[in-house]
Order: C-alpha cells, then sequence, then structure tokens
C-alpha cells in the first residue's frame, strides 16, 4: 500500500511570506495528523482531523497558521505569515479508522527554511 | 501538561555493543508509550508499543520496558549494528486524551562506528 505523501519536500522563503504544504494520506485513513518539528525537537501535534472534522487544534497557532481538509482525503496546512521560528520540518500522519491507536504513519516531511 | 525527556541526547557506540535508551515522563496516567526511529530526511518508523498494563514489549535485538509508576521506559538494543543509527524518538499517550494525539521526547541521536 502507498505511504503518506507529502510535497514539497523542501520549502525556502522570507519572513513574512506565506507558504503551504500538502498531505495525501494512506487510502481509507480517515484520522490524519499534522506535527511540527523544530530541529533538535521532538514533533508537537498542530491538528488533527477525524474525516473532515477538527479533532484537536489545540497547539495550532491559529493567528498565523490554517489547515483544511475539505473532502476528507487530503489535507494543506498553511503559514501565514512565516516567521523565523517557523522553520521547522512538518510531518503528516494517517490512522486507519479499523487499526489500533498506534497505527500511526508518517510522511517523509516537508522542510521549511525561512529567512 | 505532560512533558517527555529523552537520555542522552547524544549516543555514539562501537558496533557490536549493547545499549540502553532512556525515556521519562512526567505525568504517570497513560494509555500507552510507543518507540519510535527516525532516519535524515525521512519520516518516523514505529518500533515497539507498550499498552500501560505491559512491562515490555519485544521485537528482534529491540527490548522496551515500561515503569509507569516511575515514569520512566528504557529501550534496549543488543548487538548494535552501523544500520540502527538514527534518532529514536519515545512517545506516550495519555488516557484522557481524545483521538490519539502523542507526546514526544526530544529524541536520541545514536550513531553505531563500524
Amino acid at each position: 500500500e502507498a505511504g503518506v505523501a507529502q510535497s514539497p519536500r523542501y520549502k525556502i522563503i522570507e519572513k513574512r511570506q506565506s507558504v503551504a504544504f500538502w498531505c495525501n494520506p494512506i487510502s481509507g485513513h480517515a484520522t490524519l495528523y499534522w506535527y511540527q518539528q523544530i530541529l533538535g525537537q521532538g514533533p508537537k501535534l498542530l491538528i488533527q482531523f477525524q474525516n473532515n472534522g477538527v479533532v484537536d487544534d489545540s497547539q495550532l497557532p491559529k493567528d498565523r497558521f490554517s489547515a483544511e481538509r475539505l473532502k476528507g482525503v487530503d489535507s494543506t496546512l498553511k503559514i501565514q505569515p512565516a516567521k523565523l521560528e517557523d522553520s521547522a520540518v512538518y510531518l503528516c500522519a494517517s490512522r486507519s479508522p479499523c487499526g489500533g491507536l498506534e497505527e500511526q504513519y508518517f510522511g517523509p516531511g516537508t522542510r521549511l527554511t525561512v529567512t | 501538561k505532560q512533558e517527555v525527556t529523552q537520555i542522552p541526547a547524544a549516543l555514539s557506540v562501537p558496533e557490536g555493543e549493547n545499549l540502553v535508551l532512556n525515556c521519562s515522563f512526567t505525568d504517570s496516567a497513560i494509555y500507552n508509550l510507543q518507540w519510535f526511529r527516525q532516519d535524515p530526511g525521512k519520516g518516523l518508523t514505529s518500533l515497539l508499543l507498550i499498552q500501560s498494563s505491559q512491562r515490555e514489549q519485544t521485537s528482534g535485538r529491540l527490548n522496551a520496558s515500561l515503569d509507569k509508576s516511575s515514569g520512566r521506559s528504557t529501550l534496549y538494543i543488543a548487538a548494535s549494528q552501523p544500520g540502527d543509527s538514527a534518532t529514536y524518538l519515545c512517545a506516550v499517550r495519555q488516557a484522557e486524551t481524545s483521538g490519539s494525539r502523542l507526546t514526544f521526547g526530544e529524541g536520541t541521536q545514536l550513531t553505531v562506528n563500524p
């Protein structure tokens, strides 16, 4: 089965610019997660979707970050405007409705550099 | 608020050595604990998961233990190989959290030298 796909793999932007990341989960996976991983740290959950609804966005900086999963399949994460501290790897993960709670599959991530 | 700490931050060992990675968490009310491996430029790969009612899990040369009451877990790697070089992340899932949010530690960067 194909894994979680993310694009782009790398992105370099200047501060105050906008950027968007795309994630296509494993087919049939109802739950989708976006994590932020700053260099030297563990991933931090930004937002969790169940189908097209938000389950948990308590750690999402809503003044500049937004995410959507309109059709309950692929998802986009946007940052507008970007700050230097947003430089990180953005990981997408998905989970099957039939799998155990532990079955999160991660994509390769998008490495964002804000200059 | 749950906090997860991993020690050491980095470890370099010669091939063939047995090693232990440590993970501690502040809130013992966890649902389960999971160890991941992360290779440069790649996503996370799940290695072992221990339910809160379990004491340990084994997979090949890997053994993970859990002492929930003291808020500690260890990942034991036997007979290390250069291919084991990666960052190892510990993550816990809270019993009260909806969905399956994971709280991660900062990771241990392991280098196994041939």
